[in-house]
């Protein structure tokens, strides 16, 4: 079976700092592909950032970069220098490359970026 | 170009009634998911199609039913509307295999 665990429901954080929010998944598959997308309140889903299983390189996006622990099977998301839009849901995904390459998601961490 | 387009926005139905929740994509993208999302919850795979004429089961497919008789459209039939069917509905689509989904802004269905 394949679960998605992201232990912390809310957070918050102050405008123009950074915050990490975490993800630990689990999958007997070696080939995957972990994603973090956000919902703001307008619901819809936008990908943030993808990190592919096989790279060892963390990815990166403007203010947005992961911590990809493979062993460990953890991958975080660090948003730097966070502003007010960066308020919404995110949740951590992941796609095994097989079968229908749906994506199986986390329960989400709903973040609060304060002025 | 629309991108993923999901009608209607907002729909409440009878316990029993049926409906069709709508979507379409203007990518020419072969696959197409859709999703449900129960409060508090990740989004779970209802039916995926990798091309027209082609559908399959997700993880939770009981009292739904699909179709994809065009790559652009890709209807979620409900029959028997359940009070558990209670959620938003998403559709998705990718290029191929192995690459992001792209998202449509969702249908928020109620059944009382």
């Amino acid at each position: 079976a394949q679960t998605v665990t992201q232990s912390q429901p809310e957070m918050s954080v102050q405008e123009a700092e950074t915050v990490t929010l975490s993800c630990t998944y689990d999958t007997s598959e070696s080939n995957y592909y972990l994603f973090w997308y956000k919902q703001p309140p307008s619901r819809q889903m936008i990908l943030v950032i993808r990190q592919e299983a096989y790279k060892q390189q963390n990815a990166t996006e403007n203010r947005f970069s992961v911590n990809f622990q493979k062993a460990a099977k953890s991958f975080s998301l660090k948003i730097s220098d966070s502003q007010l839009g960066d308020t919404a849901m995110y949740f951590c995904a992941f796609m095994i490359l097989t079968g229908a390459n749906n994506l199986f998601f986390g329960t989400g961490t709903r973040l609060t970026v304060i002025p | 170009n629309a991108g993923v387009t999901q009608t209607p926005k907002f729909r409440i139905l009878k316990i029993g009634q049926s409906m069709t929740l709508q979507c379409t994509q203007d990518m020419n993208h072969n696959y197409m998911y859709w999703y449900r999302q129960d409060p508090g919850m990740g989004l779970k795979l209802i039916y995926y199609s990798v091309g027209a004429g082609i559908t399959d089961k997700g993880e939770v497919p009981n009292g739904y039913n699909v179709s994809r008789s065009t790559t652009e459209d890709f209807p979620l039939r409900l029959e028997l509307a359940a009070p558990s069917q209670t959620s938003v509905y998403f559709c998705a689509s990718s290029p191929r295999l192995a690459y992001e989904q792209y998202f449509g802004p969702g249908t928020r269905l109620t059944v009382t």
